[in-house]
């Protein structure tokens, strides 16, 4: 099957400071999204991205499909940014999801 | 948009016993449904998928006699664990994929804490 590696496996930064989290696939995809999982455990959809670059808010995405990689940029992180962050990716209707980015913003 | 309710949030339940969790997609038909397991400080581990009026496809390592999934109508799937172990324990989380033009991606529900004990 598809192999997900996300990059870093975890983060700290200091509030205020810019990150980008990496997701590399080995194979090409239908659908990629990236999600942030809050500490109840909830997935929160933050982009679907299967090709180029989307922008809300503080944070942008950029999937650049035939390089079978995509980038997450957080700007200006604010401490509820914090928690675990997953790329994940489809392929013929099958959905896995790399290890995630723990990211942890001090204030 | 699209959304997913998953129910119970969490449950405990005593070893030996069974435990059904829901999974309703509440404004688009879901034509496939996929659940997944997830322990603590690991990702999310596929399941099965579950296509409407068929019988689910599991992964290689999930007993489909211990995990029964039912997905009888477009919008509800369920998932039942049975004889349910102490090493059941986890983070259970259904997601939804819609069709239509007007939805993209997986939709996932708020995820079923179970405790046995």
């Amino acid at each position: 099957g598809i192999q997900v590696e996300q990059s870093p496996p975890d983060l700290i930064l200091q509030e205020g400071a810019n990150s980008t989290l990496r997701c590399n696939f080995s194979d090409s995809v239908n659908n990629l999204q990236w999600f942030h999982q809050n500490p109840w455990g909830q997935l929160i959809n933050l982009f679907y991205i299967p090709s180029g670059t989307k922008q809300n808010g503080r944070l942008s995405a950029t999937t650049v499909a035939t390089e079978r990689y995509s980038l997450l940029y957080i700007s200006s992180s604010q401490t509820t940014d914090s928690g675990v962050y997953f790329c994940a990716v489809e392929r013929y209707n099958d959905m896995r999801f790399g290890a995630g980015t723990r990211l942890t913003v001090k204030p | 948009g699209a959304v997913v309710s998953q129910h119970p949030s969490w449950v405990i339940c005593k070893s030996g016993t069974s435990v059904k969790i829901e999974c309703r997609s509440l404004d688009f038909q879901a034509t496939t449904m996929f659940w997944y397991r997830q322990f603590p400080k690991q990702s999310l581990m596929l399941m099965a998928t579950s296509n409407e009026g068929s019988k689910a496809t599991y992964e290689q390592g999930v007993e489909k006699d211990k995990f029964l999934i039912n997905h009888a109508s477009l919008t509800l799937s369920t998932l039942t664990v049975t004889s349910a172990h102490p090493e059941d324990s986890s983070f259970y989380i259904c997601s939804a994929r819609g069709q239509g033009a007007n939805y993209y991606g997986y939709t996932f529900g708020s995820g079923t804490r179970l405790t046995v004990v």
